[in-house]
């Protein structure tokens, strides 16, 4: 149960588009369909923004895009604003019914 | 709208046991179609998965800490509870309680992730 790999930190300016990847193994994010992503803004609790690689519940801006490729999957976020400026973290099912997160990515927005 | 609220002490002496209860509004516990779970965040660090329960009282626990945790349901009350033995300064967090949509089952059950959370709760290990 090794945590994802995620990059420390990504940047954008308002308007632009953004891909926070997430790397995994054959036995979490390469081996299911069960990745999600979520956002923290600073004192807050984290929030689903994407579920099942690609899928944003109810109220999520679709400006949030999830896709997978083998082991890595990836948060895009187009048309950046101020108020995505957060931390994001993805999840990934492993096996025998365990989560695994990743170390998290701070996201700024210039 | 479901709601989850964590509570317990903030406060835990190394070598003791933390215990924190989940209390679950707004719907039912018992639904067949959630699992009930525990995250935590060191402090200025990321996410980590403690454990799920279902309300019958099956569980999975992170490997690394599963000489130490227990968690347990009380459908009666629309609760479930961490207690997490032996701690350390390591031990020291915010612990979220949140609720796991089951997606189905193959050698044992599928979730995604967490899509409602608790706020949280800050547990200080210190003497």
């Amino acid at each position: 149960q090794s945590a994802l790999t995620q990059p420390a930190s990504v940047s954008g300016s308002p308007g632009q588009s953004i891909t926070i990847s997430c790397t995994g193994t054959s036995s979490d994010v390469g081996g299911y369909v069960y990745v999600s992503w979520y956002q923290q803004h600073p004192g807050k609790a984290p929030k689903l923004m994407i579920y099942e690689v690609s899928n944003r519940p109810s109220g999520v801006s679709n400006r949030f895009s999830g896709s997978k490729s083998g082991n890595t999957a990836s948060l895009t976020i187009s048309g950046l604003q101020a108020e995505d400026e957060a931390d994001y973290y993805c999840s990934s099912y492993a096996s025998s019914s365990t989560l695994v997160f990743g170390g998290g990515t701070k996201l700024t927005v210039l | 709208q479901m709601q989850l609220q964590e509570s317990g002490p903030g406060l835990v002496k190394p070598a003791e046991t933390l215990s924190l209860t989940c209390t679950v509004s707004g719907g039912s516990i018992s639904s067949s179609t959630y699992f009930w779970g525990w995250i935590r965040q060191p402090p200025g660090k990321g996410l980590e998965w403690i454990g799920s329960i279902d309300y019958s009282g099956s569980t999975y626990y992170k490997s690394s800490l599963k000489s130490r945790v227990t968690i347990s349901v009380d459908t009666s009350k629309n609760q479930f509870s961490l207690k997490l033995s032996s701690v350390t300064a390591a031990d020291t967090a915010l612990y979220y309680c949140a609720r796991l949509p089951l997606r189905g089952y193959g050698s044992g059950p599928y979730y995604y992730g967490m899509d409602v959370w608790g706020q949280g709760t800050t547990v200080t290990v210190s003497s």
